[in-house]
């Protein structure tokens, strides 16, 4: 059973630093094919993919946030972090942690999500 | 960057109606596009990948068609448990994801 979970601070102030953990179950993150992910989601928007890690260690973040993002893994304790710098209230949403597998000829969609962890920007 | 658009933004149903939701790429993304449901406090879940491929679990009432730039996700008749919202995800791109700004199903 796969399972992953989301922890870090919830209220941060603006220009500080972020991070958020991923722990996760039920898979190794040594498999090929296997990436773990975030995902995020402002109260009542969309949902927005922030950045990805694979198997084997390919980083991908998203263009807007690049500058800022940096996603890295522990496969010995099953752990992804991610590190978002330089916080502004925008960036106040629920933070998802989330598997995917495919290939890059055969890529995978989300088959599994965290509960989700929401993070406050503010003074 | 691939652009994904929903429409409609908001559809007000009764239970029992058949109802279509559209998703269009910017361009081609094959078959890999995936359907999510949100409910209010929940995670998504996956309900179709493939464009057409419905994941475990999911009733046959949902499916999904399409390819290309042009999908849909029709429910062939609502249950209560089913208004929520629904996101189109596109991951042709490997490592590069991007979803629509959702359709919200409402009574």
């Amino acid at each position: 059973q796969i399972t992953l979970k989301e922890s870090g601070r919830t209220l941060v102030k603006p220009t500080q630093t972020l991070t958020l953990t991923c722990s996760f179950s039920g898979f190794s993150l040594t498999t090929g094919g296997v990436g773990v992910g975030w995902i995020r989601q402002p109260p009542g928007k969309a949902l927005e993919w922030v950045a990805l890690v694979y198997w084997d260690d390919d980083k991908r973040y998203s263009p807007s946030l690049k500058t800022r993002l940096t996603i890295t893994k522990d496969t010995s304790e099953n752990l992804v972090v991610l590190i978002m710098t330089n916080l502004d209230p925008v960036d106040t949403a629920t933070y998802y942690c989330v598997y995917s597998q495919g290939s890059r000829t055969a890529p995978g969609a989300i088959d599994y999500w965290g509960q989700g962890t929401l993070v406050t920007v503010s003074s | 960057e691939i652009v994904m658009t929903q429409s409609p933004a908001t559809l007000s149903v009764s239970p029992g109606e058949r109802e279509t939701l559209s998703c269009r790429a910017s361009q081609s993304v094959g078959s890999n596009l995936a359907w999510y449901q949100q409910k209010p406090g929940q995670a998504p879940r996956l309900l179709i990948y493939g464009a057409s491929t419905r994941a475990t679990g999911i009733p046959a009432r949902f499916s999904g068609s399409g390819s290309g730039t042009e999908f849909t996700l029709t429910i062939s008749s609502l249950q209560s448990e089913d208004f929520a919202v629904y996101y189109c995800q596109q991951y042709n791109d490997w490592g590069e994801w991007t979803f629509g700004q959702g359709t919200k199903v409402e009574i």
